[in-house]
């Protein structure tokens, strides 16, 4: 059973235009979402990530938006570039110290310059 | 920012032998490292959760005697693929989270592992 669903699987983006990942979550005791990128042949890198408790989170060009109660979570890339093209993952925990991951299925971002 | 390293980066090996893969934590003492298998276009599947100074505790359907893992140290875990077979070919990544608590999860780079 998925425990987080994400959606698009690919994603085409022109250069500059915003990409928007989704990702849905059953378990409401999950309490700690993070978003990974992943370049070929790499180990996922933390992006960013959010708690429940703010609905929005912006670190640079990245935006978490997180809606409790529709149990959805989505990642924003404004002026997306060339070089996010990677591919993405949400993630759910119970808690920072939460032992397990569950990860998302993954979405693959190409940016088109 | 917290490190992992894992090593090799890639490796081919023949079947039926056996191979290593470590992952160390440079920078903090990690508590509980994972270990995950990771296919072409797919997502990440857990295969082991490695507590240092216990046995690891292993996902369902994941064969412990064929994926060995041992976590001596707070900043080491090994993943041995012991008789490896072309269908053991895949990426492996490890990651692990200080044992302060209250930190995220970080990853190694991964490992490709090709049986001929």
């Amino acid at each position: 059973q998925q425990q987080v669903k994400q959606s698009p699987q690919s994603l085409i983006v022109q250069k500059g235009g915003i990409s928007i990942i989704n990702c849905a979550y059953e378990n409401t005791a999950f309490d700690y979402f993070p978003w990974y990128q992943q370049f070929p042949g790499k180990g996922p890198a933390l992006l960013i990530a959010i708690r429940p408790d703010v609905s929005e989170k912006k670190e640079g060009r990245f935006t978490i938006s997180f809606n409790k109660s529709a149990k959805q979570f989505s990642l924003h890339i404004m002026d997306s570039q060339p070089g996010d093209s990677a591919t993405y993952f949400c993630a759910a925990s119970m808690g920072m110290t939460g032992n397990q991951f569950y990860f998302g299925t993954g979405t693959s971002l190409t940016v088109i310059p | 920012g917290a490190v992992v390293s894992q090593h090799p980066s890639r490796v081919i090996c023949k079947s039926g032998t056996s191979v290593k893969i470590e992952c160390r934590s440079l920078d903090f003492q990690a508590t509980t490292m994972f270990w995950y298998r990771q296919f072409p276009k797919q997502s990440l599947m857990l295969m082991a959760t490695s507590n240092e100074g216990s046995k690891a505790t292993y996902e369902q359907g994941v064969e412990k005697d064929k994926f060995l893992i041992n976590h001596a140290s707070l900043t080491l875990s090994t993943l041995t693929v012991t008789s490896a077979h072309p269908e053991d070919s895949s990426f492996y990544i490890c990651s692990a989270r200080s044992r302060t608590g209250g930190a995220p999860l970080h990853f190694g780079n991964g490992t490709r592992l090709t049986v001929t």
